[in-house]
């Protein structure tokens, strides 16, 4: 399977608990997104990266969240602190910019619960 | 902020009944893009329209992109129990530093035997 691929599927921790989540992008895109879905909307965008740089956060990342990409394949994501409120889906999407078109191709998706 | 309107929300309808769900922004975007999604997975790419007019036919799904590049529908034909999911829609901005999709809140599909 060459797709995106996400790692764990599925988590559940308790409040307070550190949690960090894998994404493995198509080989060779070089732009790399996570975004956040909570039950009964559209994916919100978190951050993305362009190779290993990191080039755009939204104010939805707190400092609890961090994001890696150290060698511009797969990526972590990682929460501190777990708040209830972190419960969501978080989604990793990797693309490949040809001039002005991208595709964007997601993964299953990690379902985080915060007990 | 950039918003995608989704509507309707939910639509439950019986198998062969046509649909079209409306997503519309004040904002233009370069172009837009409409995924389907089932539960506890990722959101599939449908199709990609860019320009403003653009009509993409997939089968039985047909994508409209507004003139202005500020609406897109999506219209089903005879619909099939298959088609049942969550569709949505996103913006994108090709011509900037960053491609992150804006969402549209999605539609929630139902369809019946």
């Amino acid at each position: 399977d060459t797709g995106v691929s996400q790692d764990p599927r599925h988590k559940i921790t308790k409040r307070g608990q550190n949690v960090t989540f894998r994404c493995d992008p198509i080989s060779e895109h070089n732009r790399l997104y996570w975004y956040r879905q909570t039950l009964g909307q559209g994916p919100e965008f978190l951050t993305y990266f362009q190779n290993e740089a990191q080039l755009e956060k939204s104010r939805l990342l707190s400092d609890r969240f961090s994001a890696e990409r150290p060698k511009g394949s797969f990526s972590t994501l990682e929460i501190q602190r777990t708040e209830q409120g972190d419960s969501a889906m978080y989604l990793c999407a990797s693309s490949l910019r040809q001039g002005r078109l991208e595709t964007q191709y997601f993964g299953p998706g990690t379902r985080l619960l915060v007990l | 902020t950039q918003l995608l309107e989704q509507s309707p929300q939910f639509l439950s309808i019986q198998e062969g009944e046509n649909l079209t769900v409306y997503c519309n922004s004040s904002s233009v975007f370069s172009s837009l893009q409409w995924y389907r999604q089932e539960p506890g997975e990722g959101p599939v790419l449908l199709v990609t329209v860019v320009t403003g007019g653009e009509v993409k036919k997939l089968k039985r799904l047909t994508f409209q992109f507004g003139d202005a590049r500020k609406d897109s529908s999506l219209h089903i034909t005879a619909a099939q129990t298959g088609d049942t999911g969550l569709y949505l829609c996103a913006g994108g901005h090709g011509s900037g530093n960053t491609g992150k999709l804006i969402f549209g809140q999605g539609t929630t599909l139902q369809v019946k035997p």
